[in-house]
């Protein structure tokens, strides 16, 4: 069981509005910035979002967000590239370790 | 451009050892701190340990704890894990990750190396 709770799977058409939520606790979500990771097909992970933060080179079609202890990443005007496996992840003060959540898999239709 | 990449993968039966490495090129390696993520077959991302920029404090998942060892060497730009009384749960792709300053986010990840643990 994941420290951090991700929805299993979640779709959209393409063109969409999709967000997608990462829950955590005041010892994580609640203290730290979350960062988003996009893993497509199991290839190696890519920064997606840091905070509210986009990395270089992500379209500004990706934001993030933060209210209490639950964070949340949206992609306006879905497309077909961004169907891929997300993980929320941050640190949690109490155990001293970082956490990521189970991961929520975008499928775009 | 930052790049880190690993090597050290391999087959290793139950009980084994083997080190796992991370060059980085790119940017001021010694100014970051560094960690290990790892992605068991059909499984999601786990996280297993991290070092701080001078290597004077590391951390880990409660997993590996007592099995597993990080160190750097920040004159040669390289990271390593130790990886000790090797399980099969511990057949993974195991990841090298750079971290965003003072934030525990990570921004960079190499390509992986996989480890096979099995008789």
């Amino acid at each position: 069981q994941s420290a951090l709770t991700q929805e299993a799977s979640v779709s959209g058409t393409v063109g969409q509005k999709v967000t997608l939520s990462c829950i955590g606790n005041s010892n994580n979500i609640g203290y730290y910035a979350v960062g988003w990771y996009q893993q497509i097909s199991h290839g190696a992970p890519k920064t997606v979002m840091f905070g509210n933060s986009l990395p270089s080179g992500i379209p500004d079609r990706f934001s993030g967000s933060k209210s209490g202890t639950t964070a949340s990443l949206t992609i306006w005007g879905l497309q077909p590239e961004d169907e891929a496996d997300y993980y929320c992840s941050t640190w949690d003060y109490s155990l001293s370790v970082q956490v990521f959540g189970g991961g929520t898999k975008l499928t775009v239709l | 451009e930052v790049q880190l990449v690993e090597s050290g993968g391999g087959l290793v039966k139950p009980g084994g050892s083997l080190r796992l490495s991370c060059v980085a090129s790119g940017f001021t390696f010694s100014s970051y701190s560094m960690n290990w993520v790892r992605q068991a077959p059909g499984k999601g991302l786990e996280w297993v340990s991290s070092i701080t920029s001078s290597g004077s404090v590391t951390y880990y998942a409660d997993a590996v704890k007592g099995r597993f060892t990080m160190s750097r060497d920040n004159a040669r730009n390289v990271m390593y894990l130790e990886m000790n009384s090797l399980r099969a749960e511990d057949t993974a792709m195991y990841y090298c990750a750079r971290e965003l300053l003072g934030a525990s986010l990570f921004d960079s990840w190499g390509q992986g190396t996989l480890v096979t643990v099995s008789s």
